[in-house]
């Protein structure tokens, strides 16, 4: 089955503690995403990535960084959580295109720092 | 820049109803424009897109959309509400700038009286 998986699903934490929500997906897509969601907001991007080893920055960057060594997997790691990192996060991936390809998008983690 | 307004934040009907969702964009080129839904505590799921050609796109699950440039608008409509249409909907315009990216709405809340 055609998937994004994310872990954990669901993660409570302490400011400062380091955290990683991995994300894998099995359709050897080039692009990944990660977005977080916030009521109110909508959805805005981290970070993106094109292909391995390509990265580069979204709309709300801050307090996160990416890594893309293998094509399946975009994990997102938070160096130094602080509560206004607190929120549901998503990792999507989708085929390369001119902003015309579906995004499939992987179930979501709820993060909670405390 | 690109953006995406959803002017209702959350809409009730009844059962059997008929709905739409009104979603308005802002974007310098042709718009690729996308709906997704997400039930509680699920991930994103697409409903149906816009490229080009007909104005009039169906989905799944018995939704359309209609683009109107225009309006700027692609407003989502469904001529009768199941139960199981309780959800949050989203629209979204992609964009090209060099990688697959989306921008959201901040997205309208649904609930279904029975």
């Amino acid at each position: 089955e055609a998937q994004v998986t994310q872990n954990p699903r669901y993660l409570i934490t302490v400011t400062g503690k380091k955290l990683t929500v991995t994300c894998s997906q099995n359709m050897n897509h080039e692009y990944m995403s990660w977005y977080r969601q916030d009521p109110g907001l909508g959805l805005r991007q981290i970070y993106y990535s094109m292909n391995v080893e390509v990265t580069d920055k979204g709309d709300v960057p801050e307090g996160y960084k990416v890594s893309r060594k293998e094509k399946r997997n975009f994990p997102l790691i938070l160096e130094s959580p602080s509560p206004n990192q607190t929120s549901l996060y998503f990792c999507a991936s989708s085929s390369p295109g001119q902003g015309a390809n579906e995004q499939f998008f992987g179930p979501g983690t709820r993060l909670t720092v405390l | 820049a690109q953006s995406v307004t959803q002017p209702d934040i959350h809409i009730t009907v009844s059962e059997g109803a008929s709905l739409e969702l009104r979603c308005n964009y802002s974007y310098g080129a042709t718009p690729y424009l996308f709906w997704y839904v997400q039930s509680p505590g699920q991930g994103l799921q697409l409903l149906l897109k816009y490229f080009s050609g007909d104005t009039l796109v169906q989905g799944i699950k018995g939704f359309e959309a209609e683009f109107k440039r225009s309006q700027s608008s692609f407003n989502l409509r469904k001529p009768s509400v199941h139960w199981s249409d309780a959800a949050e909907y989203f629209c979204a315009v992609g964009a090209w700038t060099g990688a697959n990216n989306l921008f959201f709405g901040t997205g309208t809340r649904l609930t279904v009286i029975p």
